[in-house]
């Protein structure tokens, strides 16, 4: 069974740097793009941005261009999300997601979520 | 950005019932939606995508439907399990939007 299994809950400070992690089981990144979603409660889901493993193509939402920075590492079947300078804003559950082969815009796999606190 | 607005943002409601909830997109978006639920503790699920097509392995309880700009969830006769949250998403148009969700509960 594939799995996306992410890294363990953050609490950074404002200005900070961070890097959190989803690698997947089963070969997944041959055939397959991953993204990150964020989810706020009170605001809701929000998609980041998504990659492609084997060419690193990357798309990314306005939102979160230029404030965030989604890399993959295909020897290693693992996924990054990065910030470089941290933001209360940035505090969430942020959840590692794989849409069906060939697709980009919905995912029937996701991992188990990071929490990210961001607080002075 | 392609608006979903999702309705109910709650609702109540008994084991048997059946529970319709709605999304309207902001535009024409053709096909273009899924549905997730999600429960306490757990990620999002996948139910439907392409507005009405049922993932593998979901009951067929859940059925998905498009009226014009209009998606539809609808349960057919509530299950225990089933009380949870509910969220529409298009993929119409990047970046794609989810709908604030609606919160299914027991009565």
């Amino acid at each position: 069974e594939v799995q996306l299994v992410q890294s363990g809950a953050e609490v950074k400070k404002p200005g900070e740097s961070l890097k959190i992690s989803c690698k997947a089981s089963g070969n997944s990144f041959s055939t397959h793009w991953v993204g990150w979603v964020r989810h706020v409660p009170g605001k809701g889901f929000e998609w980041m941005g998504i990659i492609y493993p084997l060419d690193s193509e990357t798309r990314y939402s306005p939102s979160f261009q230029g404030h965030v920075i989604i890399s993959a590492d295909k020897s290693i079947d693992t996924a990054y999300l990065q910030w470089t300078s941290l933001k209360a804003s940035d505090t969430g559950m942020y959840f590692c997601v794989r849409p069906p082969a060939g697709i980009t815009g919905y995912f029937d796999l996701w991992g188990q979520g990071t929490l990210v606190t961001v607080s002075p | 950005d392609i608006q979903m607005t999702q309705s109910p943002s709650s609702l109540s409601a008994s084991v048997g019932d059946r529970v319709t909830i709605t999304c309207r997109a902001s535009q024409v978006i053709g096909n273009s939606v899924t549905w997730y639920q999600q429960k306490p503790g757990s990620p999002p699920k996948l139910l439907v995508h392409s507005a009405s097509r049922l993932e593998s392995g979901v009951s067929s309880t859940f059925s998905g439907s498009r009226s014009g700009t209009n998606f539809t969830l609808t349960i057919t006769s509530l299950q225990p399990e089933d009380f949870a949250h509910y969220y529409c998403q298009q993929y119409y148009s990047a970046p794609w939007t989810f709908g604030q969700g609606t919160k299914v509960e027991i009565k």
